[in-house]
């Protein structure tokens, strides 16, 4: 069974501030990774996927993560924070194209003027 | 990518009623899947529907309470059944429209409060 430990429900960064979310999976099988993020009222939008290609993955809005097999980590970062950048956002975890993800609990950022 | 539609956005429900939710997406895709956010948790899989067969449901889920209808490769809809407080939560539905990357595309959403 996969399952996906974000650590921090909340984080509050300043704007400018490194943002740091954290992510742990566990899996049977080489994972596909990801980070979605949901603003208020809204549905998820994928910032970036990993699916072996390479361990820096770069996606949308200056976002990256970095997938350490031997740390079972994919935490994700972002160098200068933004005030749009406050939102959930959900680590989750498959097995292979057309499977079902599992989710982490989430984390809520935000961004302090 | 995919442009997914969910009919109703929100609605306020009456205890014992049920609430048909449709998604429609505007390409053919093999698997949709049935998503529940309650309020201030993460994701949960309901059921994954495949074109042509009976859902798949996840423990914790059953058909009398959550049946899943899927017609055809753009359209699925989602019931729930008798329904109390507890079920007021946003349910999603997604699909994968990649062949090799595992990503999902969600739709909005629809907010269900239920009284």
């Amino acid at each position: 069974a996969q399952s996906v430990t974000q650590l921090g429900s909340h984080v509050s960064v300043s704007e400018g501030a490194l943002v740091l979310l954290r992510c742990n999976y566990s899996s049977s099988v080489p994972p596909y990774l990801f980070w979605y993020v949901q603003y208020p009222n809204q549905g998820l939008q994928l910032l970036l996927k990993y699916t072996s290609a390479a361990t820096l993955v770069k996606g949308i809005n200056g976002f990256e993560a970095e997938f350490k097999k031997s740390e079972t980590s994919f935490h994700l970062t972002k160098p200068s924070a933004h005030m749009s950048d406050a939102a959930e956002y959900f680590c989750a975890v498959g097995k292979a194209a057309g499977n079902k993800l599992t989710f982490g609990g989430g984390t809520r950022v935000l961004v302090k003027p | 990518s995919a442009v997914i539609s969910q009919k109703p956005s929100r609605d306020i429900c009456q205890r014992g009623t049920s609430l048909t939710i449709q998604c429609q997406v505007d390409s053919q895709v093999t698997m949709m899947f049935w998503y529940r956010q309650q309020p201030g948790q993460s994701l949960t899989l309901i059921a994954t529907a495949n074109q042509g067969s009976e859902a798949t449901y996840e423990s914790g889920f059953v058909i009398d309470k959550f049946p899943i209808s899927r017609p055809n490769l753009t359209f699925s809809t989602l019931t729930v059944s008798n329904m109390s407080p507890e079920d007021s939560s946003i349910y999603l539905c997604s699909v994968d429209v990649s062949a090799n990357t595992g990503e999902l595309f969600f739709g909005e959403g629809s907010r269900l409060t239920v009284l």
